[in-house]
């Protein structure tokens, strides 16, 4: 069983359209987080999601929307993609209180041409 | 602010040797530090965490809050370290877990 999986693994496309990718994950955490990991392999926090509510919004583009319409979800949809946009997007969630250790999706890997 | 820094992009060691893999983080209240390990081709993955104080495929860290450092180590290096480290901070409650820039090991045989 896939504790945190994301949709699509690989996803390539042109600059202008809009995409997005979804995650799910069934470990019961209220909390879920995207990241993106550029070229040089930086992790950066994107959003942080709490019970569905948006806590954290690391000054991302308003062309990325997250959503999440229940705790075991988060989706990232992108607008008008730019070539800059290209990256590996990661899903990942924890449980706020005790244990905060974060749980990683495989990852997305996101080509604009 | 909360700022997590690795100091070095690249770590060459050969099998056998100790290595270092440095951390430092600014945070003003009590973080929770962890090290996550990411091998080629999967996932990101938790290696350690400072509040267990354990020991992980001989890995340890220990947490240093007048240094503010959260250093990984290892006496004796193998081929199968080879990976890309991260030092990660969570905040207080957990919403916020960022990470250092990363770190990639590379174990010589």
């Amino acid at each position: 069983d896939t504790a945190v999986s994301q949709t699509p693994k690989y996803l390539v496309t042109q600059m202008g359209n809009d995409k997005s990718i979804k995650c799910e994950q069934n470990l019961g955490h209220d909390t879920m987080y995207w990241y993106k990991q550029d070229s040089k392999k930086f992790l950066k926090i994107m959003f942080s999601y709490n019970n569905k509510e948006l806590i954290i919004n690391e000054t991302v583009p308003n062309r990325f929307s997250p959503k999440s319409p229940d705790k075991a979800h988060l989706n990232l949809h992108i607008n008008s993609l730019e070539l800059g946009d290209s990256a590996v997007y990661f899903c990942a969630s924890s449980q706020t209180g005790g244990n905060t250790e974060a749980f990683f999706g495989q990852g997305t890997r996101l080509t604009v041409v | 602010a909360q700022r997590v820094t690795q100091p070095e992009k690249l770590l060459s060691v050969f099998k056998g040797a100790p290595v270092e893999l440095k951390c430092n983080y600014s945070y003003s209240g009590s973080p929770e530090l962890f090290w996550y390990v990411q091998y080629s081709r999967q996932r990101l993955q938790l290696l350690l965490r400072h509040i267990s104080r354990e020991s992980i495929k001989g890995f340890t860290a220990d947490l240093n809050k007048g240094e503010t450092s959260f250093h990984l180590k290892k006496p004796f290096a193998q081929e199968e370290d080879s990976a890309m480290y991260y030092c990660a901070l969570s905040n207080t409650g957990g919403f916020k877990t960022i990470f250092g820039a990363g770190t990639r090991l590379f174990v010589k045989a």
